[in-house]
């Protein structure tokens, strides 16, 4: 069993929908991240929250928005949504902060589709 | 440029045939290299995380080797429940929490 726990683990929505992704960690990891994968493709980051600010937004277009209610919690609120959205959404947590070493631990996933 | 090159893309193999994947990596100032396996529909399962040349891990059939240049995924007598993809991932100097991703290696285990 992950230690990274995605809800939902499936979700389709349409385009003039919100839905919120969520993700929850209990490891006292501080860095807390969110990925988005296409199929055959390697996870791409889209945003870094280390001590749950912030750090990295990777040019992610405002219809998604992440927020971290506090250290083990991590959300992502979807809005308005395009059929190109639809991809595996990863949820990952590292221990040192994402400047620091060591390994990922990655959620099972949400597999969104929008339609 | 940085990058991280991963082959071969896919390798087929029967139920006890051992065999290594590749990852080789161009970038400054290595900072870890790490290994991922992921089963379709799934998260990564972390594997391995190397950090200087000479370094070796081992997991059950699974070994790591990192050189200067690359990464082997070494695996001994591989079952059928070792088909997957594994992945390589590189962060370096520069990269504070970027990971550079290779495509990955789907490896199927023949019974």
């Amino acid at each position: 069993d992950t230690e990274v726990t995605q809800t939902p683990k499936h979700l389709v929505m349409g385009m003039t929908n919100k839905k919120s992704l969520k993700c929850e960690q209990h490891m006292g990891h501080r860095a807390m991240y969110w990925y988005k994968q296409k199929a055959k493709k390697p996870p791409e980051l889209m945003f870094v929250y280390s001590y749950e600010k912030l750090s990295i937004n990777e040019s992610v277009p405002s219809r998604f928005s992440p927020e971290c209610p506090n250290s083990s919690l991590l959300n992502l609120h979807l809005h308005a949504l395009q059929p190109e959205d639809s991809a595996l959404y990863l949820c990952a947590s590292s221990s040192r902060g994402p400047e620091g070493a060591g390994g990922y631990t990655f959620g099972s996933g949400t597999r969104l589709t929008v339609v | 440029e940085d990058q991280v090159t991963q082959s071969p893309e896919a390798l087929r193999l029967q139920e006890g045939e051992s065999s290594s994947l590749n990852c080789s990596y161009t970038v400054s100032g290595l900072r870890g290299l790490f290994w991922y396996r992921q089963d379709p529909g799934k998260g990564p399962e972390f594997l391995f995380t190397l950090y200087s040349a000479g370094e070796e891990k081992e997991k059950e059939r699974l070994k790591a080797t990192l050189t200067k240049k690359e990464s082997f995924l070494h695996i001994t007598a591989p079952k059928p429940e070792d088909s997957a993809t594994y992945l390589c991932a590189v962060r370096y100097m520069d990269s504070n929490y970027q990971l550079i991703w290779g495509a990955g290696t789907k490896l199927i285990i023949k019974p």
